[in-house]
C-alpha cells in the first residue's frame, strides 16, 4: 500500500515557467490537500477537494490552480512561477472530515 | 488563524513521560483536537484525535480537559526518535475538515 505519493521530490523552476505538482493516493479517501510550508513556518492550506470535481480554496491560493478528474490524483499547477512559491509542498489524503490526513513526503520547490 | 496556543519549544529526558499542553479555548461543540507531529522536513505524521472524552493508541495519549478549553497530549516513554515539532489542530467541521497548522511546539528529547 503506497499511500500518498508525490512527484518530484525536487525542482528547480525559473521565474515564470509552469509546472505540475503530482499527487497520487491509492486508499480510495474523497477528501485530499494540498499544503505549503515556508522555512520555520508552520502549514498552510492551498486547495482542497472534498471528491472528484470539487475543489475549493484554503487560505492561500493565489498562484496556483487545482483539479480533481479521479479519485486518485489531485495535481497542483503553478502557472508563471515566482520566488515567493519557494516552499516545500505537501499532499494529504483523509477517508473524512473527521479522520486523519495521510501526508505525501514533500516536493521541495526553488523559483529562481 | 490557528485556534490553539502551544509552548514554541520543550525539553524531555529520553526515558520520561513528554506532556505537551495545549490551549483552544474557543473550540466548537463539534470541533476536534488533533494531534501531529513533524519530523525534519518530513510530512506530517498523524498521532491522535479526540472530541471530549481521553484517547489512547500505540503512540500517545490525549487528555481533554472537561470544558474543552485546553488538552495535553502524553509521550508515555519519549525517545531521541520523538524529537519534533507536535502540532496541536482544532478542526473546523465544515469545509472538507481541512486542518489549520499553527506554529507548533518544538519538542527536544535529550540522553
Amino acid at each position: 500500500n503506497a499511500g500518498v505519493t508525490q512527484t518530484p521530490k525536487f525542482r528547480i523552476l525559473k521565474i515564470g515557467q509552469s509546472m505540475t505538482l503530482q499527487c497520487a493516493q491509492d486508499m480510495n479517501h474523497n477528501y485530499m490537500y494540498w499544503y505549503r510550508q515556508d522555512p520555520g513556518m508552520g502549514l498552510k492550506l492551498i486547495y482542497y477537494s472534498v471528491g472528484a470535481g470539487i475543489t475549493d480554496k484554503g487560505e492561500v491560493p493565489n498562484g496556483y490552480n487545482v483539479s480533481r478528474s479521479t479519485t486518485e490524483d489531485f495535481p497542483l499547477r503553478l502557472e508563471l512561477a515566482a520566488p515567493s512559491q519557494t516552499s516545500v509542498y505537501f499532499c494529504a489524503s483523509s477517508r473524512g472530515q473527521i479522520y486523519g490526513y495521510t501526508f505525501g513526503s514533500g516536493t521541495r520547490l526553488t523559483v529562481v | 488563524d490557528a485556534k490553539t496556543t502551544q509552548p514554541t519549544s520543550m525539553d524531555c529526558a529520553e526515558g520520561r513521560a513528554a506532556n505537551l499542553p495545549c490551549n483552544h479555548s474557543t473550540i466548537s461543540g463539534n470541533e476536534y483536537v488533533y494531534w501531529y507531529r513533524q519530523i525534519h522536513s518530513q510530512g506530517p505524521q498523524y498521532i491522535i484525535h479526540g472530541l471530549k472524552n481521553n484517547e489512547t493508541n500505540e503512540m500517545a495519549s490525549l487528555i481533554i480537559t472537561e470544558d474543552r478549553k485546553s488538552s495535553t497530549l502524553i509521550l508515555p516513554h519519549a525517545t531521541l526518535r520523538d524529537t519534533a515539532v507536535y502540532y496541536c489542530i482544532v478542526r473546523v467541521a465544515s469545509q472538507g475538515g481541512k486542518l489549520i497548522f499553527g506554529q507548533g511546539t518544538e519538542l527536544s528529547v535529550k540522553p
